[in-house]
């Protein structure tokens, strides 16, 4: 069956840090796959896609790359800031597209 | 604005109550899902529907939750009699109804129950 594997939280940083959120898959045919971001007292909201092996997805310096030869979308960013603390999630949908699956969430918590 | 419309925003309910969620979707999306989420949790899928259809309740509770999504007007989560064990945030989400195509969220409703 299809399954979202993500890191466990919390995660703490010092602003500027280079972040990297794992997230694995298993899926049986050609999902897609998305990473949403949730701020407290807030909804999910998506951050970035990718619908193809090889696709990078970008948003807000925020970066993820489809790879399906290790089955995984980590989550990237160069150098976070303050305002990047929240509860980040990987999701796939398979690719009949009506099912869609989510990891448990990770925090990230960046500090000044 | 043309986002995921859900109220109230925050539902406070005594023991036994009825709490009725309301979801609009984004404009021309016509499918639905309902998640909940406990505090300091993931997001666990209730159910999905379609306009005037359940698809998928395999993750609603058997007794007390029902969801409709009715030809006019925003879909309802309707949770009867209420146990302190309901309170949590209830999000809904919608989709445009084509492959590769994201979930876009509502804000949630925090249910209380007191």
């Amino acid at each position: 069956g299809n399954s979202v594997t993500q890191m466990e939280g919390p995660v703490t940083l010092s602003e500027e840090a280079f972040l990297t959120i794992n997230c694995t898959y298993t899926a049986t045919g050609y999902p897609s796959l998305f990473w949403y971001v949730q701020y407290p007292g807030e909804g999910l909201q998506l951050l970035l896609k990718a619908t193809k092996a090889d696709d990078k997805g970008s948003n807000k310096g925020f970066e993820a790359t489809y790879r399906k030869e290790t089955t995984s979308f980590h989550l990237e960013k160069g150098s976070v800031q303050v305002s990047d603390s929240a509860v980040y999630f990987c999701a796939l949908s398979e690719d009949t597209g009506n099912q869609f699956y989510f990891g448990t969430g990770t925090s990230l918590t960046v500090i000044p | 604005n043309a986002g995921v419309m859900q109220n109230p925003r925050h539902l406070v309910r005594r023991r036994g109550q009825e709490a009725r969620l309301r979801c609009s979707p984004m404009k021309g999306h016509s499918h639905v899902y309902w998640y909940r989420q406990l505090p300091e949790e993931g997001l666990k899928f209730m159910v999905y529907l379609q306009k005037e259809n359940i698809i998928d309740e395999s993750g609603m509770p058997k007794e007390r939750f029902s969801a409709e999504f009715p030809k006019e007007g925003p879909s309802i989560l309707r949770i009867q009699q209420v146990v302190r064990g309901d309170s949590a945030a209830y999000f809904c989400a919608s989709w445009a109804g084509t492959a590769n195509s994201p979930l876009h969220f509502g804000n949630g409703t925090r249910l209380t129950v007191t």
